[in-house]
This record gives structure tokens, C-alpha cells and sequence, in this order.
């Protein structure tokens, strides 16, 4: 299985900061069709989890674009460019590549 | 819009089956598979299996032996089965819509607690 792990914040982050949050996966997410298939997500606190990167870099519908995503084939950025208190709760990486599909074990962001 | 919505029962005893049921709307189940991700209480993610739009299914093999994903297209619902529940399958379910990339849409998750 393809492990992937997340690194974690100085919790709490003031308002307005810029964070990057950090995820590696154990092989090369990086396919043949020039796609790596990495994903981002954020569940706030009560919520379903929402999509927010797919492949990496491309932002999902609606969701703005303080969010960027970045990396390699095997490590990977989330950028929140100045932090909101909406933007509270924990993010979670999840590879597409192959399965079984795994995902982080979550990065969590407060706001100060 | 897409909706996802999962309903089943609550509460499980140890050993018996679980039926999930996810009903989804604004999307047809023949142009789009439909994933199953498990979430323990105070934990992370785990995708537990996907129906893809062929009708076609794969499992995650840590619950591949007890795990059953099926659909009624007619009826734009999709099935979970899971039997020889043990305490540790507790945890909330989340259906959404898996299109092959990521999980673009998620259903809100029903809680299933099995205890004796």
C-alpha cells in the first residue's frame, strides 16, 4: 500500500499568516499521462470533508484561490496563502494512484 | 446540484451485518462511480471500496473479505454491506462521488456504532 504522511503546524497560526502544510507519499504518484495523483482535502470541525486540489495543482470548483497546491512526485505542498478563521480544521492528502486509496493521517490548522 | 446522502441504522451489535444505503441526486450512477470511506471516531480517512460507472467494483483488501458494494441505478442508490461487525468498524461512513480521480462530493456520513 502507498503510504502518506503528513507533517504537522505550530499551532495556532495567527490570522493572515501563510502556512504550508507538507505530505510525502512512499512512491511516485506521478503516472504516464503526466498526471500525479495527489488530492487535498479539508474537513472543517462537524463537516464532511470538501475537495480542494486534485491532481496536485488544479483547484476544485469554488474554491479559492488563497488555496495552491505544488510538488514533486513524491512530495507534495499545500500553500494557504494568508489564513482565515474559515479555514480552520484538518487537511488530509489522498493519493489516486493506485489502490488500495489512502490518505493522510490529517494535518490539523488553528487559528489564533 | 450533486447530493449524496447516507442513511442506515445507528447502532449494530458485534457480529452482524451492516446496510448502508447512499441516495444521490444530480448525477446518474452510470456516468459516475460512487466511493465508501470510513471515518473512526476522532480519526482519519479510509476508503473502504468504490462502484464505478460500468458497475464494476474494487475493495480496499483490509475489508475486502466482508465488504459488499452494490447500486440500483433506477433508483440512484448505492449499497454498502459489511458483515462479522466488530467494535472497531465504528466509526462515521461517508459516501461520494468518485469519478476515477478524486472524491469530488460527499454525502454528509452516518454514524454506525457497534456495540453489544
Amino acid at each position: 500500500d502507498i503510504v502518506m504522511t503528513q507533517g504537522a503546524l505550530p499551532n495556532p497560526v495567527p490570522s493572515g499568516e501563510s502556512v504550508s502544510i507538507t505530505c510525502r507519499s512512499s512512491k511516485s504518484l506521478l503516472y504516464s499521462d503526466g498526471k500525479t495523483y495527489l488530492n487535498w482535502y479539508l474537513q472543517r470541525p462537524g463537516q464532511s470533508p470538501q475537495l480542494l486540489i486534485y491532481w496536485m495543482s488544479t483547484r476544485a470548483s469554488g474554491v479559492s484561490d488563497r488555496f495552491s497546491g505544488s510538488g514533486s512526485g513524491t512530495d507534495f505542498t499545500l500553500k494557504i496563502s494568508g489564513v482565515e478563521a474559515e479555514d480552520v480544521g484538518v487537511y488530509y492528502c489522498q493519493q489516486g494512484l493506485e489502490f488500495p486509496l489512502t490518505f493522510g493521517s490529517g494535518t490539523k490548522l488553528e487559528i489564533k | 446540484q450533486v447530493q449524496l446522502k447516507e442513511s442506515g441504522p445507528g447502532l449494530m451489535q458485534p457480529s452482524e451485518t451492516l446496510s448502508l444505503t447512499c441516495t444521490v441526486s444530480g448525477f446518474s450512477l452510470t456516468s459516475n462511480g460512487v466511493g465508501w470511506v470510513r471515518q473512526p471516531l476522532g480519526k482519519g480517512l479510509v476508503w473502504m471500496g468504490t462502484i464505478w460507472a460500468g458497475g464494476s467494483t474494487n475493495y480496499n483488501s483490509a475489508v475486502q473479505s466482508r465488504l459488499s458494494i452494490s447500486r440500483d441505478t433506477s433508483k440512484s442508490q448505492v449499497f454498502l454491506k459489511m458483515n462479522s461487525l466488530q467494535p472497531e468498524d465504528t466509526g462515521t461512513y461517508y459516501c461520494a462521488r468518485h469519478g476515477g480521480g478524486p472524491f469530488a462530493y460527499w454525502g454528509q456520513g452516518t454514524l454506525v456504532t457497534v456495540s453489544s
